[in-house]
């Protein structure tokens, strides 16, 4: 059974500082793996998608990395912002199912 | 990506009454899925929805106490029955069928059962 951990769980920062956010996973037999951010009570905004067969992905201030043969991934947010604070979740896809992971609550002070 | 539309965003409901969830996609989708999120905890997959099929249920989840529809390609519902306090949640519809496309989301419904 797939099973996927986010450290730290959570995380605070000054506005500028450069973060790294943990994904470790059990089972590297994944399809792909997505970051997702989460604002408090709302829905999921996906950041970033990485194939099995890709190392990583960029968007803007965010660069994720994969390597699936020690099951893990990172998220990279560069010079980082108020408007960053959220809970930042990955997620695994098996055969049809996304297994998420615990979370990590982000909170970037001015 | 798809877009998607969740209603409603909150409610408050009666314990013992019902809910009922509604989630349209901009597009035509093979599968929706439904998650639940309880309070301080991550995703949790209650079913998958396949249009004209019965939904798949994860282990846990009955289809007694969380019926869903599909009658078409881009909407899908789903309903919380008999509702308890531990039923107080986020629930999320969700699409991205194929195993190397990404998942999108609507914007939850936030249940508080009282």
């Amino acid at each position: 059974k797939q099973e996927v951990t986010q450290i730290p769980a959570a995380l605070s920062v000054p506005e500028g500082e450069n973060l790294v956010l943990n994904c470790s996973f059990t089972d590297s037999a994944i399809y792909n793996l997505q970051w997702f951010r989460q604002d408090p009570g709302k829905g999921l905004t996906s950041l970033l998608l990485i194939q099995s067969s890709q190392r990583e992905q960029t968007s803007g201030r965010l660069n994720a990395s994969l390597d699936k043969s020690s099951g893990r991934s990172t998220l990279y947010i560069a010079a980082s912002q108020p408007g960053d604070s959220a809970t930042y979740l990955c997620a695994v896809r098996g055969f049809q199912k996304l297994v998420f992971g615990t979370g990590t609550r982000l909170l970037v002070s001015p | 990506s798809a877009v998607i539309s969740q209603k409603p965003s909150r409610d408050i409901c009666q314990r013992g009454t019902s809910l009922t969830i509604q989630c349209q996609v901009d597009s035509q989708v093979t599968m929706m899925f439904w998650y639940r999120q309880q309070p301080g905890q991550s995703l949790t997959l209650i079913a998958t929805a396949n249009q004209g099929s019965e939904a798949t249920y994860e282990s846990g989840f009955v289809i007694d106490k969380f019926p869903i529809s599909r009658p078409n390609l881009t909407f899908s519902t789903l309903t919380v029955s008999n509702l308890s306090p531990e039923d107080s949640s986020i629930y999320l519809c969700s699409v991205g069928g194929a195993v190397y496309t990404e998942a999108f989301f609507g914007q939850g419904t936030r249940l508080t059962v009282v």
